[in-house]
């Protein structure tokens, strides 16, 4: 069976940082292009970052680009999200999802974990 | 960017069959896929590639896709089906619709 299991999140200050994990079991963690999508209190899901199978491609979203940094290690089966400069803004549950396919992360996203939630608050 | 509107809300009556639109600039040359998302759960995936079920998904879910509108059609309402629903596509980037309640009377 395919889980994630995100952890990491918590309160943290504007302009602080901290670090999303995604810890997954069932497939073959390098073959697949993983995503990291966010949702705010009582909003939509809003894409945040993507990262191929082998690391080598990385995609952020406007809102987070340059303050969010996605990564993986393929060898502990972990997706990570750096992120630094947090903004209230960023408050959100932050759930990590696995593309359907091989390779880059352009395709549909099945299944996702069960989210971790950041709030960004003095 | 490329953008992808949704109604708010979708109300159906027991039974009856719910439509959800998903509008984007010629989104009928895209693959679409929809996902459903209940309180406090994640989203799941109900439809991909515009019309696909995964396994586990009821028939009653099903998609399609044309022109400026795709669109996924809920047959035979159930109160289970009470959820958020969000379109997604890739255009340069992953892009998720506004989403749409729908909610069955």
């Amino acid at each position: 069976e395919v889980q994630l299991l995100e952890s990491g999140g918590g309160l943290v200050q504007p302009g602080g940082s901290l670090r999303l994990s995604c810890t997954v079991s069932g497939f073959t963690f390098s073959t697949y292009g993983m995503i990291w999508v966010r949702q705010a209190p009582g909003k939509g899901l809003e894409w945040v970052s993507g990262v191929s199978g082998t690391g080598t491609s990385t995609y952020y979203a406007d809102s987070v680009k340059g303050r969010f940094t996605i990564s993986r290690d393929n060898s502990k089966n972990t997706l990570y999200l750096q992120m630094n400069s947090l903004r209230v803004e960023d408050t959100a549950v932050y759930y990590c999802a696995k593309d359907a396919n091989y390779g880059d992360p352009v395709n549909w996203f099945d299944p996702w974990g069960q989210g971790t939630l950041v709030t960004v608050s003095s | 960017s490329y953008e992808l509107t949704q109604p708010l809300s979708v109300s159906v009556a027991l039974g009856q069959t719910a439509r959800i639109t998903c509008g984007g600039d010629n989104i009928g040359s895209k693959n679409v896929h929809w996902y459903q998302q209940k309180p406090g759960q994640a989203p799941v995936l109900v439809i991909y590639r515009d019309s696909k079920r995964p396994s586990g998904i009821p028939e009653r879910f099903s998609g399609s896709n044309s022109g400026n509108t795709a669109t996924l059609t809920l047959s035979r309402a159930q109160a289970g089906d009470e959820a958020d629903y969000y379109c997604q596509v890739w255009d340069s980037s992953t892009v998720f619709g506004t989403g749409t309640k729908v909610t069955v009377l």
